[in-house]
């Protein structure tokens, strides 16, 4: 599956780094959404993007920063993590092109986040 | 809010076996019902879903039902294969209100089949 892709696949950073996952989409989707999951926590949905506009913000931290420039393609800007923020970070993306509740999120393979 | 409650992990089978993965909800409006498989090192994958109540999902064998009346929507299937070696993810799709859709997850099953 090659819908969604995450580069990069697994970063290593100190609290002080400053660093960017990037997230494509090749489906045509309006929405984009970022998840966190965590050692044994359900994943949890952190930003979501419908058209480039931010439409949810899900109480995070602002050490973390996202940008969604076109409708194809989402960032989330790292800065002064803590090593608690260590997870697997998920980009999703979704049709929406109408407010439903049927559409289906198609996830990318992830980005393993140490932090030292 | 939302929530979504899932067995706990983890099961282990044996190939051939009947695999049952119960999975019950909470929401407040009238949400999709998905069930999601994720194999090592790799994201989520979609493996059925279900948009109203009485819709039976299915895909590769596995069965589900969204039963309104019970809040649940488990996952089956007849035969389990060792391929079927993944965590399985229940989760729950509610609107929102700017556009796209809010998936509340479960905290995962992970399933072993061994030979």
């Amino acid at each position: 599956e090659t819908g969604v892709t995450q580069t990069p696949r697994h970063l290593v950073m100190g609290m002080t780094n400053k660093k960017s996952l990037k997230c494509e989409q090749h489906l045509g989707h309006n929405a984009m959404y970022w998840y966190k999951q965590s050692a044994k926590k359900p994943l949890e949905l952190m930003f979501v993007y419908n058209f480039k506009e931010q439409t949810e913000n899900n109480s995070v931290p602002s050490r973390f920063s996202p940008e969604c420039p076109n409708s194809s393609h989402l960032f989330l800007h790292l800065h002064t993590l803590q090593p608690e923020d260590s997870a697997l970070y998920l980009c999703a993306s979704s049709p929406a092109a109408a407010v439903t509740s049927t559409d289906t999120q198609y996830f990318g393979p992830g980005t393993r986040l140490t932090v030292l | 809010g939302d929530s979504v409650t899932q067995m706990e992990g983890p099961v282990t089978l044996s190939e051939e076996a009947f695999l049952t993965i119960n999975c019950t909800y909470t929401a407040t409006g009238y949400p999709s019902l998905f069930w999601y498989v994720q194999y090592p090192g790799e994201g989520l994958q979609l493996l059925l879903k279900a948009t109203k109540a009485d819709d039976k999902g299915s895909n590769k064998g596995f069965e589900a039902t969204y039963r309104k009346e019970t809040t649940s929507f488990h996952l089956e299937k007849g035969s389990v294969q060792v391929s079927d070696s993944a965590v399985y993810f229940c989760a729950l799709s509610d609107i929102l209100t700017g556009g796209g859709n809010k998936l509340t997850f479960g905290t995962g099953t992970q399933l072993k089949v061994e030979l």
